[in-house]
Order: structure tokens, then C-alpha cells, then sequence
């Protein structure tokens, strides 16, 4: 299995500019997470969905930030317009929903940089 | 109170050395607990469940306390690839959607020669 993967793995980008993270969570998992982690804060969850649904966002900062799941395979965190507070790292995890032992895997994470 | 607390360190010990970690939770209502393991730039990874009757993985023992609503883990003859931040994640809910998870801000651990 390949994991979770996300792309880009860097991203450097000027104030005001869209951004736009992307993530394939494993084959056959059925529930997927976007979290933030910066030294300050530590991991954030910003927005979960289950079977492509969003559950749960209140964790997303503001209106510039946005989730999408279109497909099983694929989910995109858009934040528009950016500024330099968004600077960190973003990470996406999965995890099968009735696997019972709720275990998340995560990407190797998106390093965003607002310059 | 923080959902999940832990103690940031740094936890600086010697190779060969025994070290414990401890994690406490707020909500008695937690239903899985885990260990994760993040290297410096790199994702958090799953180190090990924490079960009610504790549980052990070679070096590495995970204990659950509900009635004091903490979680430690021990490692025994730490290494240096011990190196690393270790996240303590509770799950507060079982049903309703309630697969999110609460990760602590982690506490470091250097294991030196």
C-alpha cells in the first residue's frame, strides 16, 4: 500500500495567492483528516469527513480556508487568499471507519510557507 | 484545561537509560488512547494502542489509568533512534461520527551516548 499521499510536499507562495493542498488517503479508508501543526500549537484538526461527508469543522480558521471531498480517493484544503499566519505544516491522515481500532495514518505533510 | 496534556520536555537521558512519559485527559468519556511517535520533519506515526490492562511491545509499555484519567508509557534500554516526539492521542467519543482524535503537543525525548 502507498500510504497516504499528499502533494505538494513544499509550497512557497506570496501573500493574497491561493493555495491549494491535495491528498489521496488509502485505498479503502473511509474517513479522512486534515490537521495543521505549527511549534506554537502543536497538531490541529481543521476538518474531518467520513464516507466523503464533512463532519466536523470547526476547526478550520476562517472563511479562507476550505475542504473538499469530491471521490473516495481524493481531498483538497484550499486556502484563499493566504497570508503569512497560514505558514506551517499541513498534514492529511485516514483511517477505515468500522476498523474498530480508529487508527489514523498520516501523509508525509504539505511545509507551507506565506511569504 | 487542555483536552489532552503532556509534559513538552525535553527529556534528555543517557543510552541504556528507562524513561516514562505520562498523558492526562479531561473527558471521562475517552474511549481509545494511543501513542504516537513524529520525528523531527517528518509525520506522527503510530507507536502503539494503549489498552485498559496495559500492553506491551519489546521495549515499550503503555499504561491506562481511567480512574485518574492518565496514560503513561515507559521505554526501557532507550536507543538513540528512540530520538523523537512522543504524541499522546485520546479518542473522546465512540459514537456519532466520533472517530476524531485529541493529540497532545507531544513531549521530546533526545537519548543521548
Amino acid at each position: 500500500d502507498a500510504g497516504v499521499i499528499q502533494s505538494p510536499r513544499h509550497e512557497v507562495t506570496e501573500m493574497g495567492q491561493e493555495v491549494t493542498l491535495r491528498c489521496k488517503p488509502i485505498s479503502g479508508h473511509n474517513s479522512l483528516f486534515w490537521y495543521r501543526q505549527t511549534m506554537m500549537r502543536g497538531l490541529e484538526l481543521l476538518i474531518y469527513f467520513n464516507n466523503n461527508v464533512p463532519i466536523d469543522d470547526s476547526g478550520m480558521p476562517e472563511d479562507r480556508f476550505s475542504a473538499k471531498m469530491p471521490n473516495a480517493s481524493f481531498s483538497t484544503l484550499k486556502i484563499q487568499p493566504s497570508e503569512p499566519r497560514d505558514s506551517a505544516v499541513y498534514f492529511c491522515a485516514s483511517s477505515d471507519l468500522g476498523g474498530g481500532k480508529n487508527i489514523q495514518y498520516f501523509g508525509a505533510g504539505t511545509r507551507l510557507s506565506v511569504l | 484545561r487542555k483536552e489532552v496534556e503532556q509534559d513538552p520536555g525535553p527529556f534528555n537521558v543517557p543510552e541504556g537509560a528507562t524513561v516514562a512519559f505520562n498523558c492526562t485527559y479531561s473527558n471521562s468519556a475517552s474511549q481509545s488512547f494511543f501513542w504516537y511517535r513524529q520525528d523531527c520533519r517528518k509525520e506522527p506515526k503510530l507507536l502503539m494502542s494503549v489498552y485498559s490492562s496495559g500492553n506491551e511491545d519489546g521495549r515499550f509499555t503503555a499504561q491506562l489509568n481511567r480512574a485518574s484519567q492518565y496514560i503513561s508509557l515507559l521505554i526501557r534500554d532507550s536507543k538513540l533512534s528512540d530520538s523523537a516526539t512522543y504524541l499522546c492521542v485520546v479518542n473522546p467519543l465512540l459514537t456519532g461520527g466520533g472517530n476524531k482524535l485529541t493529540f497532545g503537543t507531544g513531549t521530546q525525548l533526545k537519548v543521548e551516548l
